[in-house]
């Protein structure tokens, strides 16, 4: 089974200062990658995903991630943030046979003036 | 497109209690999921369906029931709530990728 690991709890940015979110997968093929963002009292909206080809993603917000097969990896990053950013992120994997998404625990981010 | 709805959105239940969650969605999605969020757990899935007809538990099944009721609705039915089953409760449905609703925050006292 699948399993997604995000190292980082919480951090912290100042605005206009670049970001990086870690994730970490554990599966055995190529994987489906996700990455979501939670605003408080919300659900969770997709910011970009990787299925297969290109290993940097663009995505929505300015955000992009980069699958890196050799660490089993795909952070998250943008270059400058911004204060609607501060939410919940989260990572995700499924399973190219599979319907299912595995999430990791999550992780804050709080952008400070 | 209403995308998913949930109801309702909040939801306070005595213990022994029970109760269903509706969710229902217009994007003709064939899967469809039920999730729960705790702090510092992220979502674990509960049960989902892959198509009408078919249901299969997820990551954490126990003290729930599920109905896939046509290819729109996917219910969550707890018999008898526990306060364990304090959570926000998510439902999704995906075509590739997973859309998620609103949320019911449940609350078991």
């Amino acid at each position: 089974a699948q399993s997604v690991t995000q190292p980082d709890i919480h951090i912290t940015v100042s605005e206009g200062a670049s970001l990086e979110l870690r994730c970490n997968y554990s599966y055995g093929a190529t994987p489906y990658l996700f990455w979501y963002v939670q605003s408080p009292g919300q659900g969770l909206q997709l910011l970009l995903k990787y299925f297969s080809g290109d290993t940097l993603v663009q995505g929505i917000k300015g955000f992009e991630a980069e699958f890196k097969r050799s660490q089993s990896s795909f952070n998250l990053r943008k270059p400058s943030v911004h204060w609607s950013d501060a939410a919940e992120y989260f990572c995700a994997v499924e399973g190219s046979n599979d319907y299912k998404l595995s999430f990791g625990a999550g992780t804050t981010v709080t952008v400070r003036a | 497109n209403a995308g998913v709805t949930q109801t309702p959105k909040f939801q306070v239940l005595k213990t022994g209690q029970s109760m269903t969650l509706q969710c229902a969605q217009d994007m003709n999605h064939n899967s469809m999921y039920w999730y729960r969020q705790d702090p510092g757990m992220g979502l674990r899935l509960i049960y989902y369906s892959a198509s009408e007809g078919t249901t299969d538990k997820g990551e954490v099944p126990n003290g729930y029931n599920v109905s896939r009721l046509n290819k729109r609705e996917f219910s969550l039915r707890l018999e008898s709530a526990a306060p364990s089953q304090t959570s926000v409760y998510f439902c999704a449905s995906s075509e590739g990728e997973e859309y998620f609703g609103p949320g019911t925050r449940l609350t078991v006292t």
